[in-house]
């Protein structure tokens, strides 16, 4: 089971703001280690939409931004569009254990 | 651009080794980047398994280090993973990914190129 959580499911109207929270702990995002995002559309591979908290991949419209505080951290998607329905996943490292990536549980968004 | 195939039988029996291989192009698997594989069972989350440099050098999620082997051949540009005495749990999309170094110690990464993935199931 993951150690990273994201709400199971978010919604939001065409043009909306929406954010996705990726909850840690001290072993995790609290120890200091960041947070990458990653969109997954319908049957497709993950695409990567975040890296370092907060930056964007050339390509990535600026709609998207990320952000880190304490144990936690979150993916705002501003302007929602049809377009920006799929599954979203957080990533980061713990040092639990052995130490291993790890990815958030998984968040998918609908836009209404 | 980097792109990333992944390769292996579709179906493996209880018990058995799954074995799959991601061939790289577009860029050498001998660069300074780790190379991993992620999988994700049907209707679920991401599970990063393991990673491997071109030094041979390896990482492995500890839940899966037990079963998991994953080996490089330079010469091919290519890496593999097996994973033995496989379960029905192991059905999943296999990916392999690129992994960028974002820190050295301990190793963190995020990953910027992936393969469109291959589904295995496990299965008699």
């Amino acid at each position: 089971q993951s150690v990273l959580t994201q709400p199971p499911s978010v919604s939001g109207a065409p043009g909306q703001r929406v954010t996705i929270s990726c909850t840690g702990s001290s072993s995790n995002i609290g120890a200091g280690y960041d947070v990458h995002w990653y969109q997954q559309l319908p049957g497709t591979a993950p695409k990567l939409l975040i890296y370092g908290n907060s930056n964007r991949p050339s390509g990535v419209p600026d709609r998207f931004s990320g952000s880190k505080s304490g144990t936690s951290a979150s993916l705002a998607i501003t302007g929602l569009q049809a377009e920006d329905e799929a599954d979203y996943y957080c990533q980061s490292y713990d040092s639990s254990l052995s130490g291993s990536e790890v990815f958030g549980t998984g968040t998918k968004v609908t836009v209404l | 651009q980097v792109q990333l195939q992944e390769s292996g039988p579709g179906l493996v029996k209880p018990s058995g080794t799954l074995s799959l291989t991601c061939a790289v192009s577009g860029g050498s698997i001998s660069s300074s980047n780790w190379w991993s594989w992620v999988r994700q069972p049907p209707g679920k989350g991401l599970e990063w398994i393991g990673e491997i440099y071109h030094s041979g050098s390896t990482n492995y999620n500890p839940s899966l280090k037990s079963r998991v082997t994953i080996s490089v051949d330079k010469s091919k540009n290519q890496f593999s993973l097996k994973l033995s005495s496989v379960t029905a749990a192991d059905t999943a999309v296999y990916y392999c990914a690129r992994g960028i170094v974002w820190g050295a110690d301990p190793p963190e990464r995020y990953f910027d190129y992936w393969g469109q993935g291959t589904l295995v199931t496990v299965s008699s």
